[in-house]
């Protein structure tokens, strides 16, 4: 009862270009969502987040999307840099916020020069 | 100054030892969490503490045993390890009074059973 995933297990995006990864979840409980950046040997570093009253938040390069009656949330990275290449995690939350993450699968973004 | 912080970094044990792994954070935070990341590379969360007090227990072998002396420290004690208990573990903390709008992780465990 996988409730957050990542259909993609990689991307590869050249540089300058823009990057987006997926996300979907099954549970309409769901109210807080977390885009997390993995390096190899390190661990999850938070990057954005987004309430489920909004439907787009804005940091610097990455702008999260959201859209709750597809249940479906996307991170656009533009314009995509090589230390953006790690794996990048979706996870959610419902109203015990970020106390209980519930992870995707991850995807291992590639930017290439 | 590392923000949350867990020891060892590798740890490779036998099956049947007792072993611990420690996390300690200079974040001010209330509640600390344990996550383990499968050979799947899922992250699932096991147990979550609030000013020392357990919040969340999922369902996790009773071998598993947290300890949290203070709310700056989660430790995570683990008793006859089996095979399937390999897997990197991750330590992490928030903040109650910020709405738990981020979690810190720490750099992870990778436990290794042999």
């Amino acid at each position: 009862d996988q409730q957050v995933k990542q259909n993609s297990p990689s991307l590869s995006v050249q540089e300058g270009r823009i990057s987006i990864l997926n996300c979907d979840y099954t549970n309409s409980m769901f109210d807080y969502f977390l885009w997390y950046k993995k390096y190899p040997a390190e661990g999850p570093t938070f990057l954005i987040s987004i309430s489920s009253i909004k439907d787009k938040n804005e940091d610097g390069r990455f702008t999260v999307f959201l859209n709750k009656s597809a249940k479906h949330l996307s991170l656009h990275i533009v314009p995509s840099q090589p230390g953006d290449s790690a794996v990048y995690f979706c996870a959610a939350s419902g109203i015990q916020g970020a106390q209980k993450l519930v992870f995707g699968q991850g995807t291992r973004l590639t930017i290439n020069p | 100054d590392t923000a949350v912080s867990q020891t060892p970094k590798y740890l490779v044990t036998q099956m049947g030892n007792d072993k611990s792994i420690k996390c300690e954070q200079n974040l001010g935070h209330d509640t600390m969490y344990w996550y383990k990341q499968d050979s799947k590379k899922f992250l699932k969360i096991m147990f979550s503490y609030n000013n020392k007090e357990l919040i969340i227990n999922e369902t996790v072998p009773n071998r598993f045993s947290p300890k949290s002396p203070d709310k700056a420290h989660l430790n995570l004690h683990i008793n006859s390890l089996e095979l399937g208990d390999s897997a990197v573990y991750f330590c992490a903390s928030s903040s109650r009074q910020e709405g738990y709008t981020e979690a810190f992780f720490g750099q992870g465990t990778r436990l290794t059973v042999v």
